[in-house]
């Protein structure tokens, strides 16, 4: 089956600075890539996905890339803010529709 | 429509109980997903419907566990004789069937004594 591996587990930043979070796939039949925030005590939060026939998408300041080839995807985030502080997750779908997901990236980011 | 919910937020009961959740999808996703989440660990699936038909369910689901989904719309989570070991956050989510994108609820926290 699938395996996802995220990484760093975490992640400090100072405000105003980026953040990158990294991911591989091991099942080359995964197309489909999502990102997820989890703040405490809530459940996961879409932010961002990609599709395999897609090398990179962005909206405002966060922005993924997927390469295919290579079997990794990245999390980018652009003049981080303190309310960006949360836990990220990755995941892929592979032949059914059923996420997995990496272990997650706590970001947080000090004023 | 306001998203899943999932109810109750959080359960506290002695080893040897049985629980039960219930999870409320978005009316027009035909496809709902349970999931397991522990602490600091990302969330593992534990089993999908598409309507009312149970399609997969993780080696993870021992018999104790059980789901249903009798008329494809809500869903319930049954842990038969719990054990401290169940204790996590159990999330719901649903989708359209072909659309990718889930969207969870804000989980049931677990705790088992």
């Amino acid at each position: 089956g699938e395996n996802v591996e995220q990484h760093p587990s975490t992640l400090s930043v100072q405000e105003g600075d980026s953040a990158v979070i990294k991911c591989t796939y091991s099942d080359s039949a995964s197309n489909y890539f999502p990102w997820y925030k989890q703040e405490l005590g809530k459940g996961p939060q879409l932010i961002i996905d990609i599709r395999s026939n897609v090398g990179e998408k962005k909206d405002q300041r966060i922005a993924v890339t997927l390469n295919k080839t290579a079997k990794h995807f990245s999390l980018h985030i652009t003049e981080t803010q303190p309310e960006d502080s949360a836990v990220y997750f990755c995941a892929a779908i592979g032949g059914f529709q059923k996420l997995v997901f990496g272990t997650g990236t706590r970001l947080l980011v000090s004023p | 429509d306001t998203g899943v919910s999932q109810d109750p937020r959080h359960k506290i009961t002695k080893r040897g109980q049985n629980v039960t959740f219930r999870c409320d999808p978005i009316s027009e996703h035909n496809r709902l997903y349970w999931y397991r989440q522990t602490l600091g660990q990302g969330p593992e699936f534990l089993t999908y419907f598409q309507n009312e038909a149970q399609l997969e369910k993780s080696r993870l689901l021992s018999d104790r566990f059980s789901a249903e989904r009798p008329k494809g719309s809500f869903s319930t989570l049954e842990i038969q004789r719990t054990e401290q070991g169940d204790s996590a956050m159990y999330l719901c989510a649903s989708s359209f069937e072909g659309n990718y994108g889930y969207t969870f609820g804000s989980g049931t926290r677990l705790t088992v004594v």
